[in-house]
């Protein structure tokens, strides 16, 4: 059974540009959910998507948007990258939406924008 | 608003001796409570959950954690703590029976052993 997996696993952007970072979710779970880690912080919920449609989304502006797959794989993708948005960006993913299962976690993707 | 608290941001133990990582929580309702671990430039590893049963949860690596209703705990424990232990440790809480929301982490706990 393989775990969840994330690429890139670093990246650097340019402010203003656009990124997709991309979640492989560990076999026969059909939910994924995005995290923002800042530095030094716990992670953030970004949003959840539970085939293939959006079914939660925390504090986060439109320029953050996603899509999962019919294999349940996912994407992240930020717009106009600020630099605030530097972060390690973690995947996980679950059998269900509802959380009693648990969550799987990926080993993130370190985005730095300059 | 809904949220985790762990009060200590380190905390510091010898080798061999137990430790405690505090967690307390304000999530309505009976949440699904969970601990993390994360090494230097890694993702989240899983630890262990409470979902319902004993107040003692048991997890990998000897760790275990007490869920205390009334107080809105969830303090990690570990009898005989070892140097590699040392990490960062996350508290987390699911709410239950609310769709759409996902898990709400306290700000981390650096745990240091020392040899």
């Amino acid at each position: 059974e393989t775990g969840v997996t994330q690429s890139p696993t670093h990246l650097i952007k340019t402010r203003g540009q656009q990124v997709t970072l991309r979640c492989s979710s560990q076999s026969g779970h059909n939910t994924v959910s995005w995290y923002q880690q800042a530095l030094g912080q716990g992670p953030q919920f970004i949003f959840q998507y539970y085939r293939e449609e959006e079914n939660g989304r925390g504090n986060f502006p439109p320029r953050f948007s996603g899509l999962q797959f019919p294999n349940y794989s996912s994407e992240l993708n930020v717009n106009a990258l600020e630099l605030d948005d530097s972060a390690l960006y973690l995947c996980a993913s679950s059998l269900g939406s509802g959380g009693g299962y648990g969550y799987t976690f990926g080993s993130g993707t370190r985005l730095t924008v300059v | 608003a809904q949220s985790v608290a762990q009060p200590e941001d380190q905390v510091n133990v010898a080798e061999g001796n137990p430790l405690t990582v505090k967690c307390t929580y304000s999530v309505s309702g009976n949440p699904y409570l969970f601990w993390y671990v994360q090494y230097p430039n890694r993702g989240l590893q899983f630890l262990l959950k409470y979902i319902t049963g004993d107040n003692l949860v048991k997890g990998s690596y000897g760790f275990e954690a007490e869920f205390n209703k009334s107080q809105t705990s969830f303090h990690l424990k570990k009898p005989s703590a070892l140097v590699s232990d040392s990490a960062l440790y996350f508290c987390a809480v699911r709410p239950r029976n609310q769709a759409g929301t996902a898990l709400i982490f306290g700000k981390g706990t650096t745990l240091s052993v020392s040899s």
